[in-house]
């Protein structure tokens, strides 16, 4: 078993949809919550991270950990084409992070 | 600023030849990593250093891999010789590990390696 699993998708909406994208983890070790967004053929950049469980605001960007269900979220909201792109949680220990398989999300106009 | 950045960008190469990739990490990042990208396994740490010195090589795959870093804004990531299910997307990614280490990572747009 993986220590991070990701819900494969892929997700197709409409414009102006709410997405929720959801990882759950295994290894109670991991301090730090991430989540990526990653375009055709680019590498990764980081969209958000949270430490502790709740919720992490920015913009139309909500991250949500709950720490006790070891289960993460990243929910869009009014989403727009240009989020259309691979997803991928990733969480961290000891310096190193462990990344979901990403979850590709397309948004259509 | 620039972001971190390799080279080559895509490399097609037959089985049983050398491959080096190489990667230069943003100035003043003590961190740099070697993932493995592939629809079959998402993305996978190969290596990583930090200052300079490998501290966990446990993803790499077999002998065939190797990654040096001789010094803090140069990294390679040979594979000799090299087979086709190598065939994948090799990323560099690098950061500042302090007392804080979120674990945030700068990635750089990958090296797309075919063997045919």
């Amino acid at each position: 078993q993986k220590e991070v699993e990701q819900d494969p998708g892929p997700l197709s909406v409409p414009e102006g949809a709410i997405v929720s994208l959801n990882c759950t983890y295994s290894n109670s070790a991991f301090q730090y919550f991430m989540w990526y967004r990653q375009y055709s053929r680019k590498g990764p950049e980081l969209l958000m991270y949270t430490y502790s469980s709740g919720n992490k605001e920015d913009g139309r960007f909500t991250a949500q950990v709950d720490k006790s269900s070891k289960y993460i979220s990243l929910f869009i909201r009014d989403s727009q084409p240009s989020d259309s792109a691979t997803y991928l949680c990733a969480m961290s220990w000891a310096g190193k992070s462990t990344f979901g398989d990403g979850t590709t999300l397309t948004v259509k106009p | 600023d620039a972001g971190v950045i390799q080279s080559p960008r895509h490399e097609v190469t037959e089985m049983g030849q050398e491959v080096t990739l190489r990667c230069k990490p943003i100035s003043g990042h003590n961190s740099l990593f070697w993932y493995r990208q592939t629809m079959m396994r998402g993305l996978e740490l190969l290596i990583y250093f930090n200052n300079n010195v490998p501290i966990d090589d446990s993803g790499m795959p077999e002998d065939r891999f190797s990654a040096k870093m001789p010094n803090a804004s140069f990294s390679t990531l040979k594979i000799q010789p090299s087979e086709p299910r190598d065939s994948a997307v090799y990323f560099c990614a690098s950061n500042y590990q302090g007392l804080l280490n979120t674990g945030e990572l700068f990635f750089g747009e990958g090296s797309r390696l075919t063997v045919l």
